[in-house]
C-alpha cells in the first residue's frame, strides 16, 4: 500500500524568504509525482509534474526534485511572496496491481506568507 | 477550453436523499476520476474510467455509483445520502493513465448531508 507524508503539516514565513516542502512515499515504484495548489475552497492547480526518470523540473521560482530509490521529494519556492500562501499537495501515481494506476495523494502542507 | 467543470458547487442535502455530481471535460482525455476530500486529508479516489463505457472502483467507492456513457461526461450519483458522505468533491481527467499522467482538476462540489 502506498502511503504519501507531507512535513511541515503547516509552516509560516516572512515573505521573500526561500522555503522546501517536503514529500515522503512509502513504495518506490511510482511512474511520475505532481505537486498541486490548492488556494481555499477552490480546486487542484498542478505546479509540477516529475516523471520517474527524472530528477526534477522547474517553473518559474518553483523547482521540484524527486529522489525515487529514497522515496522523498522537496518542492522549493524560492523568493517567497503573499500570493504563495495556499496549502500544497504532493500526490504519485503507482500501479496498485492489475494495471489499475492510482494517484495517492499526501495531507498537504498549509503555506503562509507574511507580508 | 474550459477544462473540468462541475455542477453544482454547492448542495445541501437531507439524509436518505440522492443527487448527481455533474462532471464533464473538454479536453478529449480517455480517464477521469472522482475524488473526495474530507477537512485536513488528502484526495481519496472514488471511482474513475479508463474511456466511455468503462469504469471501476477507486479507495472508497461505497455508497456511490457512476457511469460514463460518452467521453465527455462523468456523472457521481449518491443514492440515500448519509452524513458521512459531507465532504468536497473534486472530478479530474487526464489523456494518459501513467508516466505523463497529469491530472487535470474541476472546481469542486462542497456537499453537507444533514
Amino acid at each position: 500500500k502506498q502511503e504519501v507524508t507531507q512535513i511541515p503539516a503547516a509552516l509560516s514565513v516572512p515573505e521573500g524568504e526561500n522555503l522546501v516542502l517536503n514529500c515522503s512515499f512509502t513504495d518506490s515504484a511510482i511512474y511520475n509525482l505532481q505537486w498541486f495548489r490548492q488556494d481555499p475552497g477552490k480546486g487542484l492547480t498542478s505546479l509540477l509534474l516529475i516523471q520517474s526518470s527524472q530528477r526534477e523540473q522547474t517553473s518559474g521560482r518553483l523547482n521540484a526534485s524527486l529522489d525515487k530509490s529514497s522515496g522523498r521529494s522537496t518542492l522549493y519556492i524560492a523568493a517567497s511572496q503573499p500570493g504563495d500562501s495556499a496549502t500544497y499537495l504532493c500526490a504519485v501515481l503507482w500501479d496498485s496491481g492489475g494495471s489499475n494506476y492510482k494517484l495517492t495523494f499526501g495531507k498537504g502542507t498549509l503555506l503562509t506568507v507574511n507580508p | 477550453n474550459a477544462g473540468v467543470t462541475q455542477t453544482p458547487k454547492f448542495r445541501i442535502l437531507k439524509i436518505g436523499q440522492s443527487m448527481t455530481l455533474q462532471c464533464a471535460q473538454d479536453m478529449n482525455h480517455n480517464y477521469m476520476y472522482w475524488y473526495r476530500q474530507d477537512p485536513g486529508m488528502g484526495l481519496k479516489l472514488i471511482y474513475y474510467s479508463v474511456g466511455a463505457g468503462i469504469t471501476d472502483k477507486g479507495e472508497v467507492p461505497n455508497g456511490y455509483n457512476v457511469s460514463r456513457s460518452t467521453t465527455e461526461d462523468f456523472p457521481l450519483r449518491l443514492e440515500l445520502a448519509a452524513p458521512s458522505q459531507t465532504s468536497v468533491y473534486f472530478c479530474a481527467s487526464s489523456y494518459e493513465d501513467r508516466s505523463y499522467n497529469e491530472q487535470f482538476f474541476g472546481p469542486g462540489t462542497r456537499l453537507t448531508v444533514l
